[in-house]
């Protein structure tokens, strides 16, 4: 069964101070790990998607990194305006597009 | 461009009423998904659709039904409403399939149902 484990499960940081993000995963054959961001009463905003183990992609302030177990989203030098809850998903090789979920990681930050 | 867009926002039943919740995407993706949100848990898919006229159960499909008579549309059903399906209800799209593997899912902004 497919699985997807998000740590920590909540993150305080001060403006500017950088910290990472963790998504332990098991699937039979990935196709793709997706970053989602999803701030209050709203869906989840896609960010990144990493294919394959070694493959980095960046937007603003945020790297996302991937290996064959983990991916990482790292936050530099973090504004309250990141403050959101992030969303780590995969999607197996031959699933039929469906995604697995992890339970997101809520993040904090304090001007 | 509206993305995908989810009506009503919010909504309440009674025990054992039905409602529809309507999605409909504007991007002409063939894919198209419900999930359940609640408090503590991650997304669990209910069903989903690869086209007009096709749909498959995800996770927890009980106790819902769908319907995919067009590729902008995916209505979902509750029938004879219970207190567990109170939950936050979002709507997905992507374009999907072997020519296109691996396409990120866009998402609507949500439907937030109680039932009491």
């Amino acid at each position: 069964e497919d699985q997807v484990t998000q740590s920590p499960e909540a993150l305080r940081l001060q403006e500017g101070e950088s910290s990472s993000l963790n998504c332990s995963y098991t699937v039979s054959g990935l196709r793709g790990l997706f970053w989602y961001r999803q701030d209050p009463g709203k869906g989840p905003e896609f960010l990144f998607t990493l294919y394959s183990a070694g493959e980095e992609k960046e937007k603003e302030r945020l790297k996302a990194t991937l290996t064959k177990k983990e991916s990482f989203l790292h936050i530099t030098a973090p504004k309250p305006e990141d403050s959101a809850t992030y969303l780590c998903a995969v999607q197996r090789r031959g699933g039929s597009e469906k995604l697995v979920f992890g339970k997101g990681m809520k993040l904090t930050v304090n001007p | 461009n509206a993305g995908v867009t989810q009506t009503p926002k919010f909504r309440i039943l009674k025990i054992g009423q039905s409602m529809t919740l309507q999605c409909t995407q504007d991007m002409n993706h063939n894919y198209m998904y419900w999930y359940r949100q609640d408090p503590g848990m991650g997304l669990k898919l209910i069903y989903y659709s690869v086209g007009a006229g096709i749909t498959d159960k995800g996770e927890v499909p009980n106790g819902y039904n769908v319907s995919r008579s067009t590729t902008e549309d995916f209505p979902l059903r509750l029938e004879l409403a219970a207190p567990s399906q109170t939950s936050v209800y979002f709507c997905a799209s992507s374009h999907g399939g072997r020519a296109q593997p691996g396409k990120p899912q866009h998402f609507g902004d949500g439907t937030r149902l109680s039932i009491l």
